[in-house]
C-alpha cells in the first residue's frame, strides 16, 4: 500500500534554529512528491515538486530535498510567520484515483521569537 | 482574484440532511479534486474529475455524489448526512493528468453535523 509518514508530528523551533523535516514514503512508482504549507483554516499552499532522486528546490529559507525513500525540508534560521503546518505528499503510478495525492498527516512547526 | 473558490466557507446542519458544496476555479485547469481532511487533520482523497472521467476513491460512501457541471465547476453533494461526515472538505485543481502538476486547493469548507 502507498504510504507517506512525516516527523516529527510537532516541532517547536525558536527563531533562527535551523532544522529539517522528514517525509518517508513507500510507493510503487513515485511521480512526484509534493509539498505545502497549511495555515490553520486555510486549504494548503504549494511550495515544491520534486520529481527524482538527488534533486534539490529552494524558496526563502526552505529546501527540500529527495532520496529514493524520502524527502527532507529544511528549514534555515526560522523566523515566527514560518509557523504552520507542512504537508508531504506523493503522486504514485498506478494509483487508483488517477493523480490524486498521497498525503501525510502533517508537521506542525512553531518558531517563537 | 481567487484561484479556487468554494461556498459555503461553513455549513452546520442537522442528521439526515442532504447538502452540496460548490467548487470553481479560475486556472483554466483540466482536473478537479475533493479531499476530505479529518480531526486529526489528515488529508485523504475522496474524488478526481478529468474530462467528464471521474475517479472515485473506493471508500467513499455513495452518499457523495460529484457534480461537474462544466470544467470550471465541481460540486459535492452529500445525502443523509452521518456524524461522520464533519470534517473540512477541500477542493482542488490542476493542470491536467499527464503529468506531476502541482495542485491548487481551496480555502475549504468546515462541514459539522449535529
Amino acid at each position: 500500500e502507498d504510504q507517506v509518514t512525516q516527523s516529527p508530528e510537532a516541532l517547536r523551533l525558536q527563531e533562527g534554529e535551523s532544522s529539517s523535516l522528514n517525509c518517508s514514503y513507500t510507493v510503487s512508482g513515485l511521480r512526484g512528491l509534493f509539498w505545502y504549507r497549511q495555515d490553520p483554516g486555510k486549504g494548503p499552499e504549494f511550495l515544491f515538486t520534486l520529481y527524482s532522486a538527488g534533486e534539490e528546490k529552494e524558496k526563502e529559507r526552505l529546501k527540500a530535498t529527495l532520496t529514493k525513500k524520502e524527502s527532507f525540508l529544511h528549514i534555515t534560521a526560522p523566523k515566527p510567520e514560518d509557523s504552520a503546518t507542512y504537508l508531504c505528499a506523493v503522486q504514485a503510478w498506478g494509483v487508483q484515483a488517477g493523480t490524486a495525492l498521497i498525503f501525510g498527516k502533517g508537521t506542525t512547526l512553531s518558531v517563537s521569537s | 482574484d481567487t484561484a479556487v473558490s468554494q461556498t459555503p466557507k461553513y455549513l452546520v446542519t442537522q442528521m439526515g440532511n442532504d447538502k452540496s458544496i460548490k467548487c470553481e476555479q479560475n486556472l483554466g485547469h483540466d482536473t478537479m479534486y475533493w479531499y476530505k481532511q479529518d480531526s486529526k487533520k489528515f488529508l485523504k482523497i475522496m474524488f478526481s474529475y478529468n474530462n467528464k472521467e471521474l475517479i472515485i476513491n473506493e471508500t467513499v460512501p455513495n452518499r457523495f455524489s460529484p457534480k461537474s457541471p462544466d470544467k470550471a465547476h465541481l460540486n459535492l453533494h452529500i445525502n443523509s448526512l452521518e456524524l461522520g461526515d464533519s470534517a473540512v472538505y477541500f477542493c482542488a485543481s490542476s493542470q491536467g493528468t499527464s503529468g506531476n502538476y502541482e495542485q491548487f486547493f481551496g480555502p475549504g469548507t468546515r462541514l459539522t453535523v449535529l
